[in-house]
């Protein structure tokens, strides 16, 4: 089974840009969670969708969107950057029914300049 | 707010000692949780969790201790190899399915 993939794996944009990235979960997977990674914050939660329905977010402002598609892939898109966007975006999969493990796609390494 | 954290920032171990990773957690509404480990470049992968129910759980060279009286999280790992240096976060999940970690500790394995 393959596992969660994200793309793309490095990308350079500019202050005041737009982003998307992309998450396609584990095959049978409906909950893909986001978090971004910096070295000052640690692993944050961004939000989490479930069956294409944002089910939970995190304390972050809404310049930072999500959705997710019928066949569970989802995407963020965070508009008008910041330096401070600069982290590593992880986004992690699971069946979505309970507490349960999430796993982990590599990640997508932002750099805002 | 409620939040998962480490003890200790940074742990280095001797090759072939023990290492254990302490964790705190705040959220008494949590009932699962699971320990990662994130080697660089990579995201985190998977160790081993444990439900609030058990206070033990074992795995290859892997223990998790749950103390819930007083919200600690332990892991240790036996007779630590250099694969073993990563960075090692707790996590909470509550019933909500939101995931909480804590910052991370740095294990460096010396030789």
């Amino acid at each position: 089974k393959a596992g969660v993939t994200q793309t793309p794996r490095y990308l350079i944009k500019t202050r005041g840009q737009q982003v998307t990235l992309s998450c396609s979960p584990i095959s049978g997977h409906r909950s893909v969670s986001w978090y971004q990674q910096t070295p000052g914050q640690g692993l944050q939660f961004l939000f989490e969708y479930f069956s294409e329905t944002q089910r939970n977010k995190g304390n972050f402002p809404g310049r930072f969107s999500g959705r997710q598609f019928s066949n569970s892939r989802s995407e963020m898109n965070v508009s008008t950057l910041e330096l401070g966007d600069s982290a590593l975006y992880l986004c992690a999969s699971c069946t979505g029914q309970g507490a349960e493990e999430q796993y982990f796609g590599p990640g997508t390494r932002l750099t805002v300049t | 707010g409620e939040s998962v954290g480490l003890h200790l920032p940074t742990l280095s171990v001797q090759e072939g000692d023990n290492s254990i990773i302490n964790c705190a957690y705040s959220n008494s509404a949590s009932d699962y949780f699971i320990w990662y480990k994130q080697e660089s470049g990579k995201g985190p992968q998977f160790i081993i969790d444990i439900r609030s129910n058990m206070d033990k759980r074992q795995g290859q060279r892997v223990t998790v201790l749950l103390n819930k009286t007083v919200k600690h999280l332990s892991l240790q790992i036996a007779a630590t190899q250099p694969g073993d240096s990563a960075v090692y976060f707790c996590a909470e999940i509550s019933n909500d399915y939101k995931l909480s970690f804590g910052a991370g500790t740095t294990v460096t394995v010396r030789a």
